[in-house]
């Protein structure tokens, strides 16, 4: 089975502009969720997708924004871009068969390299 | 609200050494635990998980990690180490069963194998 592709890996933008990254999940994994990794914050939460609704967030501002298509692959957006923006993207699939099932791992893609300048 | 810490941001052992990589979480529900590793330019790799049953788990690679709910910890372990070792590693909590992709992660330890 192939592994979480994400595209593009690298990518340079200047500020105020704005990216789109993509995600394509594990062939049946319906759950997509991103991160962003950085030096000073880590690793942290962005959103996650199931079915091509947004089911969970996290803290960041409205200028990250994020969709899935009715195939799974997941898209995410940064408006206006900021200095601060510079991070690797993490994308992570995983099957979801129902809350009953229990937890199901999350896989990671190799991330986007976003540098703002 | 659920939390990670990770002990240490850089960890050095020698060739062969037992490798010791601490995490405590933090978390007002039963948790799911998670060691993740990620080698330079690449995403993360899940070691091994802690979600119900057997408090001591068994990975990849030879690591294990016991979920210890009175101290709230989930330490990894390795009894030799190898240079292949050398990697980031990441604690990480979620919890409850639903699902809902989320995971909280420690701010990681460098661990570096001296030769």
């Amino acid at each position: 089975k192939a592994g979480v592709t994400q595209t593009p890996r690298y990518l340079i933008k200047t500020r105020g502009q704005q990216v789109t990254l993509s995600c394509s999940p594990i062939s049946g994994h319906r759950s997509v969720s991103w991160y962003q990794q950085t030096p000073g914050q880590g690793l942290q939460f962005l959103f996650e997708y199931f079915s091509e609704t947004q089911r969970n967030k996290g803290n960041f501002p409205g200028r990250f924004s994020g969709r899935q298509f009715s195939n799974s692959r997941s898209e995410m957006n940064v408006s206006t871009l900021e200095l601060g923006d510079s991070a690797l993207y993490l994308c992570a699939s995983s099957f979801y068969g129902g809350a009953w099932q229990g937890y199901n791992e999350q896989f990671f893609g190799p991330g986007t390299r976003l540098t703002v300048l | 609200a659920q939390s990670v810490t990770q002990l240490g941001s850089h960890v050095s052992v020698s060739e062969g050494a037992l490798v010791l990589l601490r995490c405590n979480y933090s978390s007002s529900v039963p948790p799911y635990l998670f060691w993740y590793v990620q080698y330079p330019n690449q995403g993360l790799q899940l070691l091994l998980k802690y979600t119900t049953g057997a408090t001591l788990v068994k990975g990849i690679n030879g690591f294990e990690a016991e979920f210890k709910k009175s101290e709230t910890s989930f330490h990894l372990t390795k009894p030799s180490a190898h240079m292949s070792d050398a990697a980031e590693y990441f604690c990480a909590v979620t919890y409850g069963s639903s699902n809902t992709g989320k995971l909280i992660f420690g701010q990681g330890t460098t661990l570096q194998v001296k030769p």
